[in-house]
């Protein structure tokens, strides 16, 4: 069967480094994506990694290992703000096969 | 702006009342998308829509109606809506199903 797997919550302290790792088991895997979910609002894009490697953009980084079936999202410099729930989603025969997404809560 | 707009943001309802959640894009995107929202369980798909007149069912259709008579619009429908209804939908739509969506601001939607 296909199945993504994110941890459920996580706490990271303001300033710092935190990483939220994605599992999955898909098939006709052709890319995976992060968004970000603030409580209550819609999901807005984040970054997609389709080949093996790290994308950085800005504070966020994202990694992709197709041949281990894993990915993580990095946040660096943590800000307050950055409190919200982070959804992957791997593409599987061209749909969208999503994680129930971790809760990031920011401490100061 | 490129955009999906959904209405209404809020809805309170009672059970067996026929409803419509309305969805429409801006971006002459093909694909779109009904989602619902639970807490624990993550983006479930409702309906999804590959083009006009071309649409499918999702991992949770019972209960649903889509339809999709042109591009832009991708309208839900409850026909009697049940309390297990009650839930936060989003609207979504890409250049193709394997592409990145652009979500649409979301309807709370109560059944009492």
């Amino acid at each position: 069967g296909q199945n993504i797997d994110q941890p459920t919550e996580m706490t990271a302290t303001e300033g710092a480094i935190v990483q939220i790792n994605c599992t999955y088991q898909t098939s006709g895997f052709n890319g995976l994506f992060w968004y970000q979910q603030h409580a209550g609002e819609a999901p807005t894009f984040l970054s997609y990694n389709v080949l093996d490697g790290l994308e950085e953009k800005g504070r966020f980084s994202s990694f992709l290992s197709r041949s281990k079936g894993y990915s993580y999202l990095l946040l660096k410099e943590l800000q307050m703000k950055d409190s919200a729930s982070y959804l992957c989603a791997a593409v599987s025969n061209y749909q969208l096969i999503w994680g129930a997404g971790t809760k990031l809560i920011i401490k100061p | 702006e490129a955009q999906v707009t959904q209405n209404p943001r809020y809805l309170i309802t009672v059970t067996g009342k026929k409803l419509t959640v309305t969805c429409s894009q801006n971006m002459n995107h093909e694909y779109m998308s009904w989602y619902r929202q639970d807490p624990g369980l993550g983006l479930r798909q409702i309906y999804y829509s590959m083009n006009v007149e071309v649409t499918d069912k999702g991992d949770v259709p019972e209960g649903y109606k889509v339809s999709r008579k042109e591009k832009r619009n991708f309208p839900l429908i409850l026909e009697s809506p049940s309390p297990n209804q009650t839930s936060l939908y989003f609207c979504a739509s890409s250049q193709g199903a394997g592409y990145g969506y652009t979500f649409g601001s979301g309807t709370r939607l109560t059944v009492v």
